[in-house]
């Protein structure tokens, strides 16, 4: 059973840093694409960023390029989402999700992680 | 980049009524050399991740009911609730895969019981 499990809800203040991180069982880590996805409270999803952790290539929305850092260690199958330094408007529920379709084509996600709601208040 | 928009923002419908979205891309999500949209659309209810209902645009999820159904080709896509349950009180997103690894969005509707 193909499963996206992610890292507990976290409350940071601003200017600090942070990594989550969603890890995956019963497929092949390496030979799926795993992406990030930003909710903000009361508001739609949005993709934030994809990585292939066979060989690291990753892309990421304009929107979000430069904001955050997307990783993955294959060795533990886990993908990571990480800031330098929170602002408040980071406010969000973060989900993974794994696209069905190897490198070559990522398609529809058709297995999302549970969420991992992050809070940045001073 | 692709925007994706849909419409209505929100509806409420009847249960047992027929509920229909509309998500429209700004550029055309059919490729030519396979003939299918890129076109995906998902379910959200309170407090869940999101749940793919249908692919390229009309094939639907295993185990999703009968009674969900996309349809449309190009820019323009629908889904259709053809009988809604109460379980169907959720938000709709359509998203594009047409510009895979990048995938974009649509702003979402919500749907309710009148």
């Amino acid at each position: 059973e193909v499963q996206l499990v992610q890292s507990g809800a976290e409350v940071k203040k601003p200017g600090e840093s942070l990594k989550i991180s969603c890890k995956g069982s019963g497929y092949s880590f390496t030979s799926y694409w795993i992406g990030w996805v930003r909710q903000m409270p009361g508001k739609g999803l949005e993709w934030m960023g994809i990585i292939y952790p066979g060989d690291s290539d990753t892309r990421y929305s304009p929107s979000f390029q430069g904001q955050v850092t997307i990783s993955a260690d294959k060795s533990i199958s886990t993908a990571y989402l990480q800031w330098s330094s929170l602002k408040a408007s980071d406010t969000a529920m973060y989900y993974c999700a794994r696209p069905n379709g190897g490198y070559g084509e990522a398609l529809a996600f058709d297995y999302w992680g549970q969420g991992t709601l992050v809070t940045v208040s001073s | 980049d692709i925007v994706m928009t849909q419409s209505p923002d929100s509806l409420a419908v009847s249960l047992g009524e027929r509920a229909t979205i509309n998500c429209k891309s700004s550029q055309s999500v059919l490729y030519s050399s396979n003939n299918k949209n890129y076109l995906a659309w998902y379910q959200q209810k309170p407090g869940q991740p999101p749940k793919l209902l249908i692919y390229w645009a009309s094939t639907r999820e295993s185990g999703v009911p009968d009674r969900f159904s996309g349809s449309g080709s190009g820019t323009d896509f629908t889904l259709t609730i053809s009988s809604l349950q109460a379980e169907d009180v959720a938000v709709y997103y359509c998203q594009q895969y047409y510009s895979t690894p990048i995938f974009t969005f649509g702003p979402g509707t919500k749907v309710d019981i009148k």
